[in-house]
């Protein structure tokens, strides 16, 4: 079944203890984002990557850093949470970057 | 600068409703248009898109049209059903550069009731 797949799916933790959320597709696509939604902001774009190797900013990287070390993979890491990092986090990819992307089910974050 | 803004919600309605949800956008060129629908506990699902100036995206019931002239993309369905509730985002994206670039509204929540 082809799915985007992200883990955990809830996670609590403290403040600067370091956390990666994995995000793996199995339909061999180009393209890879990260997004996080609060209430009453919708989605914002964290990360995103056109191929391996290419990563670019999207509207708020502070605080993230990615890799794209090969096709299926996309971390997501936080080197030192805080709490205005608590949300829910999406990953989600796409065959080329103009195509529509498919989701991921995402991942809670609360940072105390 | 660039953006996406859509009508405020929540919005509610009685099965069989009319339904417009507003979704204009501000950006330079000529962006690809989309509306993205989030069921309860799940990611978003693609609903329906349009590339171009007068392109209609339809799918389910629920259509939209791009109106450069008015630089909308206003989400319609003529009978709504409860298995409608979620929330809806539009979204648009840029040419060029900023290709990569997906920029969502805030989202209009939907209940339908019976």
């Amino acid at each position: 079944e082809a799915q985007v797949t992200q883990n955990p799916r809830y996670l609590i933790t403290v403040t600067g203890k370091k956390l990666t959320v994995t995000c793996s597709q199995n339909m061999n696509h180009e393209y890879m984002s990260w997004y996080r939604q609060d209430p009453g902001l919708g989605l914002r774009q964290i990360y995103y990557s056109m191929n391996v190797e290419v990563t670019d900013k999207g509207d708020v990287p502070e605080g993230y850093k990615v890799s794209r070390k090969e096709k299926r993979n996309f971390p997501l890491i936080l080197e030192s949470p805080s709490p205005n990092q608590t949300s829910l986090y999406f990953c989600a990819s796409s065959a080329k970057v103009e195509q529509p992307q498919h989701f991921g089910d995402g991942t809670r974050l609360s940072i105390l | 600068g660039d953006s996406v803004t859509q009508m405020e919600g929540p919005v509610t309605l009685s099965e069989e409703a009319f339904l417009t949800i507003n979704c204009t956008y501000t950006a330079t060129g000529y962006p690809s248009l989309f509306w993205y629908v989030q069921y309860p506990g799940e990611g978003l699902q693609l609903l329906l898109k349009a590339t171009k100036a007068d392109d209609k995206g339809s799918n389910k019931g629920f259509e939209a049209t791009y109106r450069k002239e008015t630089t909308s993309f206003h989400l319609e369905k003529g009978s709504v059903q409860v298995s409608d509730s979620a929330v809806y985002f539009c979204a648009r994206r840029l040419r060029g550069s900023t290709l990569g670039r997906l920029y969502f509204g805030r989202g209009t929540q939907l209940t339908v009731w019976p």
